[in-house]
């Protein structure tokens, strides 16, 4: 089955620090790639996207490149701020029946200090 | 504004009893979706819907119903045979065939 695989926090950075967040993925087919960003005490909202390899999702500085020969969507950011402090989630979902489903996985929190 | 509401924001239940957890959509989305959030532990998958009067269960719906007698609603209703339901709960929607979701503001499930 689908898996997605991605690095466990808690992360702290210093203010302008760059971020890197690994996201790993196991799937058959050709799955779309997701990062959802989860604020504190609020719902999912979907940060970024790609469906095809090689493609780049990127949004609010974040990008993440979908990599088919390393089965990886890793998030990064130049310079983070105290504002993107919030938990990430690396999501799949798969090709062709079952296409509806999101598989998550665990999050990563990231905390940035002034 | 299009969106997806979820109410309550916080419910607490006694053992033994069932709660009913309420999600609304106007976004003229055809799928609907429920997730259970722990910590550490993402989303899980509870039951999802394509289409009114419709429904497939989810990877943890073992103590979980549902229901789709509108496109607009689908609530969830948490039974005393769920064992620990302590949670937070997530509901999303997103239209049919594709595959980005959209996500309400969650409601946190307490058992007292």
């Amino acid at each position: 089955g689908n898996s997605v695989t991605q690095m466990e926090g808690p992360v702290t950075l210093s203010e302008e620090a760059f971020l890197t967040i690994n996201c790993t993925y196991t799937a058959t087919g050709y799955p779309s790639l997701f990062w959802y960003v989860q604020y504190p005490g609020e719902g999912l909202q979907l940060l970024l996207k790609a469906t095809k390899a090689d493609d780049k999702g990127s949004n609010k500085g974040f990008e993440a490149t979908y990599r088919k020969e390393t089965t990886s969507f890793h998030l990064e950011k130049g310079s983070v701020q105290v504002s993107d402090s919030a938990v990430y989630f690396c999501a799949l979902s798969g090709s062709g029946a079952g296409s509806y489903q999101l598989t998550f996985g665990k999050g990563t929190k990231l905390s940035v200090i002034p | 504004d299009g969106g997806i509401t979820q109410s309550p924001k916080y419910l607490f239940r006694k053992e033994g009893q069932n709660v009913t957890l309420s999600c609304e959509q106007n976004l003229n989305h055809d799928a609907m979706y429920w997730y259970r959030q722990d910590p550490g532990q993402g989303l899980r998958l509870i039951y999802y819907s394509q289409i009114v009067n419709d429904f497939q269960k989810g990877d943890i719906a073992e103590g979980y119903s549902v229901s789709r007698e509108k496109k607009e609603s689908f609530p969830l209703t948490v039974t005393s045979a769920q064992k620990n339901p302590t949670a937070f709960y997530l509901c999303a929607s997103a239209r049919l065939g594709v595959n980005e979701q959209f996500f309400g503001p969650g409601t946190r499930l307490t058992v007292l």
